[in-house]
């Protein structure tokens, strides 16, 4: 297994564009999340899937954000009419239920301009 | 809500040792945890230590806790060039992985 995986890697819209971005997370892990980490800052909880249900959302995902792991397997992270302040590093990780440390993936770095 | 602090930036010498603090606020933080973050990179989890440790050493990492102070630090022998990288401290509380607070990390920087 290589890990987890995101795409793209580098994102750069223009303000109020629509973006995707995915992850892959190791195969038999049935935990998702998604942080966002900003620059000089470490990373923030934004939300988890355990297999396809969305168990906790954070009050950092706004209206604009939606998340979706429509198999169990890989996930979305969705952003809506993009904004300056979305510009971070968002980061993906993976693990058992039950596990105490999860993998990263290498992250999608988001600039809007 | 779960706060977690350590200083901004460290820098040694190869071969010396480095050692980086952090303090967190909850004391309910059943796992702490040390990531590296090299540049344009994700997270490697370098170790963790449960809470009813004191200490925990792999290597050329030793981590001591200090649960009363609420104090972590993370000590690296022999420091390596390669070791040059931001150093996350973390914690979550029995809630799960998913609970999981960082700290602002730390930049270390090894001068050859």
């Amino acid at each position: 297994d290589t890990g987890v995986s995101q795409d793209p890697r580098h994102k750069i819209t223009k303000r109020g564009q629509n973006v995707t971005f995915r992850c892959d997370p190791i195969s038999e892990h049935n935990r998702l999340y998604w942080y966002r980490q900003t620059l000089g800052q470490g990373p923030e909880f934004l939300t988890y899937f355990q297999n396809e249900a969305q168990l906790e959302k954070s009050r950092l995902l706004s209206d604009r954000f939606s998340a979706e792991r429509p198999k169990g397997s890989f996930s979305t992270l969705e952003i809506q009419r993009t904004e300056q302040g979305d510009s971070a590093m968002y980061l993906c990780a993976s693990s058992l239920e039950g596990a105490r440390r999860a993998f990263f993936g290498q992250g999608t770095r988001l600039t809007v301009v | 809500g779960e706060d977690v602090e350590q200083s901004l930036f460290l820098s040694v010498r190869e071969g010396d040792s480095s050692v980086i603090n952090c303090t967190y606020t909850d004391s309910s933080s059943t796992y702490l945890y040390w990531y590296k973050q090299e540049p344009g990179a994700g997270l490697q989890l370098l170790t963790y230590i449960f809470s009813n440790m004191d200490m925990k050493q792999d290597q050329r990492l030793t981590v001591l806790l200090n649960k009363k102070d609420k104090h972590l630090s993370l000590r690296i022998a022999d420091t390596q060039t390669g070791d040059s990288a931001i150093y996350f401290c973390a914690e979550s509380d029995s809630g799960g992985y998913q609970k999981v607070t960082f700290g602002t990390g730390t930049k270390l920087q090894v001068i050859p």
